[in-house]
This record gives structure tokens, sequence and C-alpha cells, in this order.
């Protein structure tokens, strides 16, 4: 069972501040990594997706992969409190894509307090 | 640009009862999804259509069906509605189911109610 794990949290940080969101997943092959953030109520959306080890970063976010260690993580840097939401890490394992299924974790509610 | 959209966004049934979840996407992708998310479950995938004229089961399949009427539209029918089907569903698209790395696009979703 390919499965991807997240801590629920929440995880409270003070504006300002970063938030290290991590993500581990069991499948080593897996070969792509996404990050989504969903409001309460709305729909995921995209934040940014890495597939190289190493650090991406786009604004205020930076994604982190380890391969070696299964691990992915997001932090987001100057924390605003509209960053307040469940971020969500997805991961396309080893022959996924035309099998249509990327694996989602269950998500890390994140609070950021003013 | 509307991306993905989906009718209705809110629906109470009767234990029984039959409807249709209709989604659509303008984005010209090939491969379209459907998910059910509920609390401390996360996304589970239902059916997923890798390009016009196919359908796959994912995760949670039993007790829905699905059509993908033409490239744009990919609709998911409950049967005989039964309390756990109480979920709200996501339908989701991407360019290409193949190729490296697809990123899906979310729906706003539909919050459905059985009793």
């Amino acid at each position: 069972q390919k499965e991807v794990e997240q801590n629920s949290g929440p995880l409270s940080v003070p504006e300002g501040a970063i938030a290290s969101l991590n993500c581990t997943y069991s499948d080593r092959g897996s070969q792509s990594f996404f990050w989504y953030r969903q409001y309460s109520g709305k729909s995921p959306e995209l934040i940014m997706f890495i597939y190289s080890n190493g650090d991406k970063e786009d604004g205020r976010f930076t994604a982190q992969l380890n391969k070696a260690s299964q691990y992915v993580s997001l932090l987001i840097r100057d924390s605003q409190p509209s960053d307040s939401a469940t971020y969500l890490c997805a991961v396309w394992p080893e022959g996924g894509g035309s099998q249509g299924n990327l694996i989602f974790g269950k998500g890390t509610k994140l609070s950021v307090k003013p | 640009n509307a991306g993905v959209t989906q009718t209705p966004k809110f629906q109470v049934l009767k234990t029984g009862q039959s409807m249709t979840l209709q989604c659509a996407q303008d984005m010209n992708h090939n491969s379209m999804y459907w998910y059910r998310q509920d609390p401390g479950m996360g996304l589970r995938l239902i059916y997923y259509s890798a390009s016009e004229g196919t359908t796959d089961k994912g995760e949670v399949p039993n007790g829905y069906n699905v059509s993908r009427l033409n490239k744009r539209e990919f609709s998911l029918r409950l049967e005989s509605a039964a309390p756990s089907q109480t979920s709200v569903y996501f339908c989701a698209s991407s360019e290409d189911g193949a190729s490296f790395p697809d990123t899906q696009y979310f729906g706003p979703g539909t919050r459905l109610t059985v009793l």
C-alpha cells in the first residue's frame, strides 16, 4: 500500500515566522511531488511541485525534496494570517500518471496567529 | 477561462435516490478525475478518465458510475444513494495523465448529504 504521511496539526506559528510542513512517502520510486493549499470549504489549489532533489523556491514558498530519505517539505517564509489553511502533500508514485493514482496525504492544518 | 466547473454546489438526497454530478473543464485537458473528501480520510480517487472514451476505477469506486461524455465533460452518477456517500466531491483535470509532471486542477466541489 503506497502511503503519504503528514502530521495533521494544527501547526500554529506567529505572523512573520517560518512555517515548516513535512511529508513522508512510502514508495521509493515516486517521481514527482505536489503541494496544494486548501482553505476551509474550498477546493485544493496547487502551490508548487518538485521532482528533483534539493530546493525549489517560488516567492515565499520553498519546497524541499530528499528522495533518499523519502521526505518532502514546504517552507513558508514571512507567514501571514492568509496562509492559514490545510496543506496537502501529493505524490506521483512509480508507475503512476497513466494510472491516475496521484496519492494524497491527509493534510496539515496551519494556523498563523496575528 | 472558467477552469473546472461542477454542478450542483450542494445537494441533499434521501437514501435510495439517484443523482448525477456534472463536471466540465475548458482547459483542453485529456484526463479527468473524481475524488471524494471525508474528514480524517483525505482525498480518495473514485474514478478517472485518462482520455476521451476511457474510464477506470480508482480507490473507492463501489456505488458510483461515470461517463466521459466528451473531452470537456465527465459525470459521476450515484444510482442508489447511501448515507456512507455523504461527502464532498471534487472533480479535477490534468493535461495528460501520462505526462511528467502532470498537474491536476480542481473544481469547486459538490457538498452531498444523504439522509
